[in-house]
């Protein structure tokens, strides 16, 4: 069965630090990954996309990392604010279709 | 542009009952994917509508159904609802076929309740 984990499943931190989010999957052959945020009760907003052909993508204070190889990828944080607070969860399509699967999620709490 | 918009937001249904949720997809976006969301299972593919046929679907009884129209408009049909079933209910759409295949956007789901 394809899976996707998430470590940790909950961090709590004070503004300012930079953080580090690890995702890993079980298929080297993952098509693609990637990573969303979801506040309490509400949808996904999708944060950055990379491609199996990329290594990497940034968005302002985030970027985000994929090797295939070892089945990981990243989300880094730089100088997290309290508005940073929410669930980030990882996802892609394993296993040779186009089928998503999620990782459970790490819940994240920057306090001022 | 509009974002992706879900309705109902809330819903509260008896066992035994049926529902049908539907998802507008962003204009001009013609793949919509639909997910189900519980603390016990985390979130689950349950399948993807593009060009109105359904491309993929996930490990789930065929009590969930869904359709997708000429306007790209999605619904979602549950029939004889389980306690189980309650959930938040996502749809996402995109660009292009696969869901998730590239950046998908989200509503902001129907939180449905079974009793």
């Amino acid at each position: 069965k394809q899976e996707v984990t998430q470590i940790p499943a909950a961090l709590s931190v004070p503004e300012g630090e930079n953080l580090v989010l690890n995702c890993s999957f079980t298929d080297s052959a993952i098509y693609n990954l990637q990573w969303f945020r979801q506040d309490p009760g509400k949808g996904l907003t999708s944060l950055l996309l990379i491609q199996s052909s990329q290594r990497e993508q940034t968005s302002g204070r985030l970027n985000a990392s994929l090797d295939k190889s070892s089945g990981r990828s990243t989300l880094y944080i730089a100088a997290s604010q309290p508005g940073d607070s929410a669930t980030y969860l990882c996802a892609g399509p394993l296993g040779g279709s186009y089928i998503p699967t999620f990782g459970r999620g790490t819940s994240l709490i920057v306090h001022p | 542009k509009a974002g992706v918009t879900q309705t109902p937001r809330y819903l509260i249904k008896t066992r035994g009952q049926q529902v049908t949720l539907s998802c507008s997809p962003i204009s001009g976006h013609r793949s919509v994917s639909w997910y189900q969301q519980t603390p016990g299972q985390g979130l689950q593919f349950l399948f993807e509508y593009f060009s109105e046929t359904q491309r993929n679907k996930g490990n789930f009884p065929g009590r969930f159904s869904g359709r997708q129209f000429s306007n790209s408009r999605s619904e979602m049909n549950v029939s004889t609802l389980e306690l189980g079933d309650s959930a938040l209910y996502l749809c996402a759409s995109s660009s292009s076929q696969g869901a998730l295949g590239t950046e998908a956007f989200f509503g902001q789901g129907t939180r449905l309740t079974v009793v």
